[in-house]
C-alpha cells in the first residue's frame, strides 16, 4: 500500500520563525511535489523536484524553499514565517510521468500568528 | 494556457440521488485527466483518471468518460451515499509531458440522510 507522510498535522508558529515541513515516500517515486490549498483557490504548487537535488519553481514559491537530499524524502521551509502563509501545506509523490496517478499526505495545516 | 473549471459548490443532494458534477478543461494536446476526493481532515486521494479520449474512469460508482470533442470529464454517480460528502477535485496533467497538475477549485458535496 503507497504511502505519503508528512512530519505534523497541525504547526502553530511566530511571524519571523524557520519553519520545516518533512515529506516522506515509501514509494520509490522520482518526482515529489509540495502545495498549499487555500478555500477558493484550490491547489496551488509551490515546488517540485523531479529528482535528488532537483528542484522547480512552482506557481506561487515566494517565501519558500525546498531541500531534497534523499530520494524518499522533501522538504519545505518557510525562512521567515509571515502570517500569510497560513494555510493547509499538501505533499504528493508521483512515479514519472503525467500520466502516473500523484498520491497525497495527509496535509499539515499551519497556523502562524 | 492550461486550465480546469469545476462546478462551483457546494452540492447538496439527499441519498441515493444522482450525482453530476461538471468539469471542463483548456489544453493544447492530449492530457491525462483525473478526479481526487477529499474526505474531511484528510489529503487528496486518486478517485479515477483517463489518459486518452474516450476512456471511460470508474471506481466505487463513480464514472466519468473524457470527452475531447466537448473538453469534458464529468463525475456521475447514480446513487449517492452520506459517506460520499467530501470536497471534489477535477485535475489535469500537462499534456507537454512536463511535472504540471492543474487542479479546479474543488467542489463540496453534502449528502443527506
Amino acid at each position: 500500500d503507497v504511502k505519503v507522510t508528512q512530519s505534523s498535522r497541525y504547526l502553530v508558529k511566530r511571524t519571523g520563525e524557520k519553519v520545516f515541513l518533512e515529506c516522506v515516500q515509501d514509494m520509490d517515486h522520482e518526482n515529489m511535489f509540495w502545495y498549499r490549498q487555500d478555500p477558493g483557490l484550490g491547489l496551488r504548487l509551490i515546488y517540485f523536484s523531479y529528482d535528488v537535488k532537483m528542484k522547480e519553481k512552482g506557481d506561487i514559491p515566494e517565501g519558500y524553499s525546498v531541500s531534497r537530499e534523499k530520494k524518499e524524502r522533501f522538504s519545505l521551509i518557510l525562512e521567515s514565517a509571515s502570517t500569510n502563509q497560513t494555510s493547509m501545506y499538501l505533499c504528493a509523490s508521483r512515479a514519472r510521468t503525467g500520466k502516473d496517478t500523484q498520491y497525497f499526505g495527509p496535509g499539515t495545516r499551519l497556523t502562524v500568528l | 494556457g492550461d486550465s480546469v473549471t469545476q462546478m462551483e459548490g457546494p452540492v447538496t443532494l439527499s441519498e441515493e440521488a444522482f450525482l453530476t458534477i461538471n468539469c471542463t478543461y483548456t489544453a493544447t494536446g492530449y492530457p491525462s485527466l483525473f478526479w481526487y476526493v477529499q474526505y474531511p481532515g484528510e489529503g487528496l486521494q486518486l478517485l479515477l483518471k483517463a489518459t486518452k479520449a474516450d476512456d471511460k474512469g470508474s471506481n466505487k460508482g463513480f464514472e466519468a468518460t473524457y470527452r475531447k470533442e466537448t473538453t469534458s470529464f464529468h463525475l456521475e454517480k447514480g446513487s449517492v451515499q452520506v459517506s460520499d460528502s467530501a470536497v471534489y477535485f477535477c485535475a489535469l496533467s500537462d499534456p507537454a509531458g512536463t511535472y504540471k497538475y492543474i487542479f479546479g477549485t474543488g467542489t463540496r458535496l453534502k449528502v443527506l440522510a
